[in-house]
């Protein structure tokens, strides 16, 4: 069974600090990794993506991934209120073109001002 | 674009009633997919079709549950019967290109609840 691990949570950060979120797999030969955001009773949305070992930046945004870990992490720089959501993290199968995406159940961040 | 649309939203019925969830994906999407989240066990893949193909169906919990497309603008999950363990949010979703390779756009999503 492939799995997606993450800390539940709840994760609480003051206004401006760094959010450090961790997500580990099970599947050593995905090769696609994805996190997505999602607010209290709406629909995830994606707001990172990650191919290669190391660091992805994006605005306050930085993904990092290790492979030979089975690792991959989500740095959110300055946090704000507005970042209080749940943070999906998901994993493509290595199945080929078959592979789909397999989510870990959340991580809770709350964002204290 | 609208983005995907799902209805109803919100369901309410009555254990072994007949239930069926619609979806339009977004224009020009070949892949669409269909999920399940509780708190329990997360966000679960239930089916995914490619070009109106069922393409992996390992995730439907058994027979009670179908889903059809019958065409590239529309997709049905149908669970009948009913059973209240059938209670959560169902999300539609739809992509263009590789499954899981790009981004999956997400519709609003039901909410069933099974009395």
């Amino acid at each position: 069974q492939k799995e997606v691990e993450q800390n539940s949570g709840p994760l609480s950060v003051p206004e401006g600090a760094i959010a450090s979120l961790n997500c580990t797999y099970s599947d050593r030969g995905s090769q696609s990794f994805f996190w997505y955001r999602q607010y209290s009773g709406k629909s995830p949305e994606l707001i990172m993506s990650i191919y290669s070992n190391g660091d992805k930046e994006d605005g306050r945004f930085t993904a990092q991934l290790n492979k030979a870990s089975q690792y991959v992490s989500l740095l959110i720089r300055d946090s704000q209120p507005s970042d209080s959501a749940t943070y999906l993290c998901a994993v493509k199968e290595n199945r080929g073109s078959q592979g789909n995406l397999i989510f870990g159940k959340g991580t809770k961040l709350s964002v204290k001002p | 674009d609208a983005g995907v649309i799902q209805s109803p939203r919100h369901e309410v019925t009555e254990m072994g009633q007949e239930v069926t969830l619609r979806c339009k994906p977004i224009s020009g999407h070949d892949y669409l997919f269909w999920y399940r989240q509780t708190m329990m066990r997360g966000l679960e893949l239930l089916i995914y079709f490619n070009n109106n193909v069922p393409i992996d169906d390992s995730g439907m919990p058994e027979d009670r549950f179908s889903a059809k497309m019958p065409n590239a603008s529309f997709s049905t999950l149908k669970i009948q019967p009913s059973e209240p363990r059938d209670s959560a949010v169902y999300f539609c979703a739809s992509s263009l290109g590789v499954a899981g390779t790009n981004e999956q756009f997400f519709g609003p999503g039901t909410r069933l609840t099974v009395l």
